[in-house]
């Protein structure tokens, strides 16, 4: 079992650009969050996603943020015309729908604005 | 709405010896989980230790363990015979038990611990 696989690890990406941050879950996960982690801090809840369905996006900033999770291919965290405070690890976790089982985190993708 | 509080940001221990990380919890949910989570300086996220708050019995993995409090909402972890590869971030996060579905975990600011020689 591969685990939770995320790419790239690192993106650079000028002011303005668009940054396209990839999830695949581990298998039989159907389950996909996402989190933010600024450096010294914990981690923030972004959204979490289903299968072609976004289940709760509470965490996620109003603009120039989306995610999915179609029914094949990876989840995608797209972040538009990305600015200087986006930068940030940005982690994606999977679970299984049965109760209690933690997450099963990625290894995150470091997103530096410039 | 839950919240996760963790008062140290760091701490320090001397390999071989016993460190214990605060954690408290607020939740309105009347049955939750609450986790331990370690970040190396990989970033990677593992899972320490988890406890079901419907079970009295505190959790144990090796030569990590949980002091649950409940009523007073407290989550404290135990690391004795502490190792070099001990040093890491340690979170302490709580998701409630929604029945059917998963639900998101809340996670606290982290305590950095440095184990040394």
């Amino acid at each position: 079992n591969a685990g939770v696989m995320q790419n790239p690890r690192h993106l650079v990406r000028r002011r303005g650009q668009e940054a396209r941050l990839r999830c695949s879950p581990m298998k039989g996960h159907s389950h996909v969050y996402w989190y933010r982690q600024l450096p010294e801090e914990g981690l923030k809840f972004m959204v979490y996603l289903q299968k072609e369905n976004i289940i709760d996006e509470s965490g996620m900033p109003k603009e120039r943020f989306s995610a999915e999770f179609p029914k094949e291919g990876p989840s995608i965290l797209r972040i538009q015309q990305v600015v200087r405070g986006d930068s940030a690890a940005y982690f994606c976790a999977s679970s299984p729908p049965q109760q209690g089982e933690g997450y099963t985190f990625g290894s995150g993708t470091r997103l530096t604005v410039v | 709405a839950q919240t996760v509080t963790q008062s140290q940001p760091e701490m320090s221990v001397q390999e071989a010896e016993t460190v214990t990380l605060s954690c408290t919890y607020d939740t309105s949910e009347n049955n939750y989980y609450l986790f331990w989570y370690k970040q190396p300086p990989s970033r990677q996220m593992i899972l320490v230790i988890r406890q079901e708050a419907y079970k009295q019995q505190n959790a144990t993995e090796n030569r990590f363990s949980v002091n649950f409090q409940k009523a007073a909402k407290s989550f404290s972890l135990k690391i004795s015979d502490s190792q070099l590869g001990d040093t890491a971030m340690y979170f302490c996060a709580c998701r409630p038990s929604n029945t059917g579905t998963a639900s998101k975990l809340t996670f606290g600011t982290g305590t950095r611990l440095q184990v040394t020689l």
